[in-house]
């Protein structure tokens, strides 16, 4: 089974600050690799795909990057409606979402 | 617009069934692969089921293997996921997703149904 690792964990931040996340899968998955975003009581929604691909109708300040075992995902200037909780998901060999990483106010 | 919309949560005891529902609207059902996830109480994601547009195939996580069915009424536009021999830990909200693209991702959600296993 692939394993997918997301860190941190969580983080503190403050409007406007570039936010990184990483998420590395315990073997190359190459690019298939999909970044969602929950915030409370809501269902999760996609915001890139294929590593890279921007959703419809997602800001441009979201981006992600990188393939075979490590990725990242970008906020590059955060907004109050961006804390919420981010998973990666592997979708290489079945499926495996990540820990989660939780974007909280400073 | 494409919509998802999950029923069939409640509270059962352990060793109990529950029958889940995802009714789909907005997309042609029967040209798509369909999902499973779920979400324990301040938990993370957890895949749980999958099966083949045409209903041919399906994959479990190991954890409600040989418990869980997915299936699927294409002429209804509906899926569904039967559990059975329900545990404590089985305790989550159940989304139903949409697979898309070339690298299967999913897109969109329902809203999720809570399922409470609970004496």
């Amino acid at each position: 089974d692939i394993q997918m690792t997301q860190s941190p964990s969580s983080l503190s931040a403050s409007v406007g600050d570039r936010v990184t996340i990483t998420c590395r899968a315990s073997q190359t998955i190459s690019n298939y690799l999909s970044w969602y975003q929950q915030r409370p009581g809501k269902a999760p929604r996609l915001l890139i795909y294929a590593a890279s691909g921007l959703e419809s109708g997602v800001p441009s300040r979201f981006s992600g990057s990188g393939s075979g075992t490590d990725f990242t995902l970008t906020i590059s200037s955060l907004q109050p409606e961006d804390f919420a909780t981010y998973y990666c998901q592997q979708s290489y060999s079945l499926w495996t979402f990540g820990q989660g990483t939780k974007v909280e106010i400073k | 617009q494409v919509q998802l919309v999950e029923s069939g949560g409640g509270v059962v005891q352990p060793g109990g069934s529950l029958r889940l529902s995802c009714a789909a609207s907005g997309f042609t059902f029967n040209n798509y692969h369909m999902h499973w996830v779920r979400q324990a109480p301040g938990k993370g994601l957890e895949w749980v089921a999958f099966i083949r547009f045409d209903g041919t195939n399906e994959y479990y996580a190991d954890s409600v293997k040989g418990r869980f069915t997915i299936s699927r009424d294409n002429s209804r536009n509906t899926l569904f996921l039967q559990m059975n021999s329900l545990r404590p830990e089985d305790t989550a909200v159940y989304y139903c997703a949409k697979e898309q693209g070339s690298h299967n991702w999913f897109d969109p959600w329902g809203q999720g149904t809570l399922v409470t296993v609970s004496t």
